[in-house]
């Protein structure tokens, strides 16, 4: 059971240039998240998805776009990468019992650098 | 909008000792859950915390839920070296929104 996968686990990115993050999970989950953490900070959500199709800004969702085409996976999209976008980058997904969200399962994190 | 505010920031601790984190929110949350990250790792789910005042024990991890489920409270009692780590509480339903963390810091 693979849980959720993110790739690239690195990446270097020039400014100006764009790249898809990666994600997708095997455990049929609606709730899909993308987060960003800075170094020695907190998980900033950027944007969340409740079901295929459906997708919301989180809290710092400028620069980035995200779509939910399938249930499975939910790629990320950097437009202009700026060095404010040096972070890593953690995709996770949760699923529902008794009408709220139930543990969120995590990826390994895309360690990305724009220079 | 919602937030979910997290102290201490930091917390140095000598093996043995207790140690608390809080998690205030400015609204009332659904549920409360509670992850810990180690250094370079991915937050690994802890506990799930649902009804108002709720109590929940793992072995030396006490978890508590406020009366009015906007604030909660991670414990650990005798603190390991094993327990070092980034503690998260995160709120909000499917828009889950978590604090910034205390990072916990043991010395042997």
């Amino acid at each position: 059971n693979a849980g959720v996968t993110q790739t690239p686990k690195f990446r270097i990115l020039k400014i100006g240039q764009s790249m898809t993050l990666q994600c997708t999970q095997d455990m049929n989950h609606n709730y899909m998240y993308w987060y960003r953490q800075d170094p020695g900070m907190g998980l900033k959500l950027i944007y969340y998805s409740v079901g295929a199709g459906i997708t919301d800004k989180g809290e710092v969702p400028n620069g980035y776009n995200v779509s939910r085409s399938t249930t499975e996976d939910f790629p990320l999209r950097l437009e202009l990468a700026a060095p404010s976008q040096t972070s890593v980058y953690f995709c996770a997904s949760s699923g529902t019992g008794r009408g709220v969200n139930t543990e969120a399962f995590f990826g390994q994190g895309t360690r990305l650098t724009v220079v | 909008g919602q937030q979910v505010m997290q102290i201490p920031q930091y917390q140095h601790v000598q093996e043995g000792e207790d140690f608390t984190t809080y998690c205030n929110s400015s609204t009332t949350l659904s549920n409360i859950q509670w992850y810990k990250q180690r250094p370079g790792g991915h937050p690994v789910f802890l506990i799930q915390l649902v009804k108002s005042g709720e109590v929940k024990k793992q072995k030396r991890l006490t978890f508590q839920f406020g009366e009015a489920k906007k604030n909660s409270s991670l414990h650990i009692t005798a603190t390991q070296t094993t327990d070092v780590g980034t503690y998260f509480c995160a709120g909000g339903g499917f828009k889950t929104i978590f604090g910034a963390g205390t990072r916990l810091f043991v010395k042997a």
